[in-house]
């Protein structure tokens, strides 16, 4: 089944520690985003990607970090920059098809710092 | 201004209850709108999109209005499964690119 998965799904992390949220997908989805959310707050963009080897930053791309050197992959690496990293991640994808460009999420990542 | 606005609620009513909600968008160009549904601590999911002339899913129906630059969604017969944040989105066109805009959501409690 295609889809796209998002690991792990609990993270912890220490102060001034770098981590790699991995985010993969097999819809064949030309767009990935990576999005934050803090409790019972929306959805705020971090990065987003069009194609291979190019993204874009979003509204709070301070402290953050990806690549895309797949297709299929999206990995955000959230830096020791980042003040406060704790949150709940998620990465979606969508295919454009004609004016309908609906995302598909994965299942989210927690992050959490101790 | 918000690219995409929402009231956040919660909004309170009972089982069988209509309830509407709305979202005004920006960005004149925006293409796409689509709601979605959050349950607590979980991915969104979508729940159906908008299209002009308007649609309607069982007892969820959904309206666009370019003019005045807002979607609505309108649920009849409520049930206390409905409970959950609905965002509005919204495909705003930045460069060539299509770019999906969240609203912050509204949050639905429906009681017994």
């Amino acid at each position: 089944d295609g889809g796209i998965t998002q690991s792990p799904k609990y993270l912890f992390r220490k102060e001034g520690q770098n981590v790699t949220l991995s985010c993969e997908q097999n819809l064949n989805h030309d767009a990935m985003y990576w999005y934050r959310q803090d409790p019972g707050q929306g959805l705020r963009l971090i990065y987003y990607s069009q194609i291979v080897n190019d993204f874009q930053k979003g509204d709070i791309a301070e402290g953050y970090s990806v690549s895309r050197e797949k297709k299929e992959s999206f990995p955000l690496t959230v830096t020791s920059a980042q003040k406060n990293p704790t949150a709940f991640y998620l990465c979606a994808s969508s295919r454009e098809q004609g004016r309908r460009t609906e995302a598909f999420f994965g299942q989210g990542t927690r992050l959490t710092v101790v | 201004r918000k690219e995409v606005e929402q009231d956040p609620g919660p909004f309170n009513v009972p089982e069988g209850a209509t309830v509407a909600f709305n979202c005004t968008y920006s960005n004149s160009a925006s293409q796409s709108f689509f709601w979605y549904r959050q349950d607590c601590r979980k991915e969104p999911k979508l729940l159906m999109s908008v299209y002009s002339s308007g649609n309607e899913d069982g007892r969820f129906t959904a309206q666009l209005n370019r003019a005045s630059q807002y979607i609505s969604l309108l649920i009849r017969d409520s049930k206390l499964s409905d409970s959950a944040t609905y965002l509005c989105v919204v495909n705003g066109r930045n460069t060539g690119f299509q770019k999906l805009v969240f609203g912050t959501g509204t949050r639905l409690l429906v009681s017994p």
